[in-house]
């Protein structure tokens, strides 16, 4: 019973490099989003998805991409990596944005 | 602009009293709030929530309170054990958005 599984785990970029968080979830939820956390400023959501095809932007967006081609997957792209981007990223899925969500185990990031 | 907060960083408790954690919004469309739970190096994990049609729910030891007027809840943990030192994440969701708005987080300790 996986869940939600993020890879990697760790990762350490070189300013302007770029890279794709994966997120994968076994569940058959609709909905999918991916959350940054920082120090003192709790989760911020970058972007979500209602269901594949769908995606939409959350707070933080600027220097992300994503996609859902499928309900299982969806990826996290860092276009130009910043050391802003320096962070611990959550994805998570739910049935529905009213339901609970299950988050995976994060993929921390530090870009040097 | 924090849309919803938990002005207190952190909290110590004593093993078997309770624990009040607060939190206060500021977006008067929120109509479903939920607390999380995070241990480190774990994602969030869901614990609690309540529609805002209601001013109380609860769930074994957790409960949360719901303030409409005062634009405030709280989650009491009664009896607290080791064990729920954590750190609390509040979130909020609007009747017109798809968007999970995450407060900052409160450090809770229970010490034995």
């Amino acid at each position: 019973n996986a869940g939600v599984t993020q890879t990697p785990k760790f990762q350490v970029l070189k300013t302007g490099q770029s890279m794709t968080l994966q997120c994968a979830q076994d569940m058959n939820h609709e909905y999918m989003s991916w959350y940054r956390q920082d120090p003192g400023m709790g989760l911020r959501l970058i972007h979500y998805s209602v269901g594949a095809g769908i995606t939409d932007q959350g707070e933080v967006p600027n220097g992300y991409n994503v996609s859902r081609s499928t309900t299982e997957d969806f990826p996290l792209r860092l276009l130009s990596a910043a050391p802003s981007q320096t962070s611990v990223y959550f994805c998570a899925s739910s049935r529905g944005v009213y339901t609970e969500a299950f988050f995976g185990q994060g993929t921390r990031l530090t870009v040097v | 602009d924090q849309q919803v907060k938990q002005n207190s960083p952190s909290l110590s408790v004593q093993e078997g009293r309770i624990s009040i954690l607060n939190c206060d919004y500021t977006n008067s469309m929120f109509d479903y709030f939920l607390w999380y739970k995070k241990y480190p190096a774990e994602g969030p994990t869901f614990l609690i929530s309540i529609s805002s049609i209601k001013d109380k729910n609860e769930d074994g030891r957790f409960t949360v309170f719901l303030n409409k007027s005062a634009k405030h809840l709280s989650l009491h943990i009664v009896p607290s054990q080791p064990g729920d030192s954590a750190v609390y994440f509040c979130a909020a969701i609007s009747l017109y958005g798809n968007k999970l708005v995450f407060g900052a987080g409160t450090i809770l300790r229970v010490k034995s």
